[in-house]
Formats: C-alpha cells, sequence, structure tokens
C-alpha cells in the first residue's frame, strides 16, 4: 500500500518554542493531507486539512496561528506547533488519501509523532 | 461532522474467540466504512474496508458485516489471537472526493487473553 511517512516519531521541547512535524506522501502525490491529534486512550481528532498551495482548512476550536500548516509541494505537508506549551503535548498524527478519480480511497497514516513539551 | 457511534469501549476476548465491535452513523451520505488497527504509539493502520454496494467483505480472520438499512456496520475477528490485541477504530467517509477526511469512532481497546 502506500506510504506516508512523518518525522520526526518523537521530540521533547522546552515551553514556549516551536516544533516541527513533518509528513511525507513517499509514492503518491496528495494535494490534501490531513493532520489530527490524538489523547491517551481516545480517538484521532481532526485539526486541519492541510490543501497544497492554498491556505489550511482549520476544524472549529483550533488556532491557525498557534498549528501553522504548510503543504509547498504535492508530497510534503507541514504542522509547525508555535510557542509550544505543556497542553499541547500530544500525539499528532498525518494522513493522506491518494487520488482515484471519484472513488473515495483507502486513507494512509503517518507513524505520528510523539510531542512532550517540558 | 457527523458522528459514528462505536462500541464496546473496551472487549477482553479469550485466545481463540471472536471479537466483535460495532459502529452506527447517522450520515447517509457516507459511503465508505473502513476499520483500522492502531497498536500503542504508532499511527493507524487499515484492515479492512467496505462500501455500500455490499453486505459483507471478508479478508482472512476479519470480517466487515454492513448494514444499510439500519445504518450499522461491524468488524468480526474470528480466532482471535493475543497479537490482535490493540485499539480499533471504525470510520466512515462521505461520498465525495478522496480530499475528504475520514470520521472516525471513538475506538474499541481489545485485549486477547490467553
Amino acid at each position: 500500500g502506500a506510504v506516508v511517512s512523518q518525522h520526526p516519531s518523537w521530540v521533547i521541547c522546552k515551553s514556549g518554542t516551536s516544533v516541527k512535524i513533518e509528513c511525507r506522501s513517499l509514492d503518491f502525490q496528495a494535494t490534501t493531507m490531513f493532520w489530527y491529534r490524538q489523547f491517551p486512550k481516545q480517538s484521532l481528532m481532526l485539526m486541519a486539512t492541510s490543501n497544497e498551495g492554498s491556505k489550511a482548512t482549520y476544524e472549529q476550536g483550533v488556532e491557525k496561528d498557534k498549528f501553522l500548516i504548510n503543504h509547498a509541494s504535492l508530497t510534503l505537508s507541514t504542522l509547525t506547533v508555535t510557542s509550544a506549551h505543556p497542553e499541547d503535548s500530544s500525539f499528532y498524527i498525518c494522513s493522506a488519501r491518494p487520488w482515484r478519480g471519484a472513488m473515495n480511497t483507502e486513507a494512509f497514516f503517518g507513524q505520528g509523532t510523539r510531542l512532550t513539551v517540558v | 461532522q457527523q458522528q459514528v457511534k462505536q462500541s464496546p469501549q473496551s472487549l477482553i476476548v479469550q485466545k481463540g474467540g471472536i471479537s466483535i465491535i460495532n459502529c452506527a452513523y447517522e450520515n447517509t451520505a457516507f459511503d465508505y466504512f473502513p476499520w483500522y488497527q492502531q497498536f500503542p504509539g504508532k499511527g493507524p493502520a487499515l484492515l479492512i474496508a467496505i462500501r455500500p454496494d455490499v453486505s459483507e467483505k471478508k479478508e482472512g480472520r476479519f470480517t466487515i458485516s454492513f448494514n444499510k438499512s439500519a445504518k450499522q456496520f461491524s468488524l468480526h475477528i474470528m480466532d482471535s489471537q493475543p497479537g490482535d490485541s490493540a485499539t480499533y477504530f471504525c470510520a466512515a467517509s462521505p461520498n465525495h472526493s478522496g480530499n475528504t477526511p475520514l470520521v472516525f469512532g471513538k475506538g474499541t481497546r481489545l485485549s486477547v487473553i490467553a
């Protein structure tokens, strides 16, 4: 199946600093990627939809100035957590769906990034 | 986003037994129903998926049953093994393009005991 690679797999940062997470589709082009956040023992919460060459679409309650998304190419989307605070500590996961005409296709997920803000 | 309701929240099954996880949805525009398996510290991995034009799909020990009129679908894991212990998420997607995010259920933590 298609591969989505996410980096880093874990990161520890000091409060107030920024952290960038990369999501790459390795063997297909993704005009759209999705960013999720997952708290322990909970489901995936969609944060935003990343659109290549245009602004991301954020879900209600997600601060766009805090979670900066850039989708500069058809294979790379980045999520930057700015001025991170301990409450931003979470598991962040990206996803992409290969485009195959009008059919919905399976969504592939990255390995996830465990962010710990100290 | 329309909700996908998943049950049970947790499940303990004896090795060799059948694990059954159920999901229900409300949005009749949903036309793609995947199940994902997630191990701790990993991203979800696609297990099996179904579209509403069939009532059942089987892949190895995993079977999806789909009831369009009831707007319900379920995952059956036959001959459950300790290695199946993970969190399982059902999901659904509306009948738009591939640029549509999945709507996830809240997950079921499965423990298969020997």
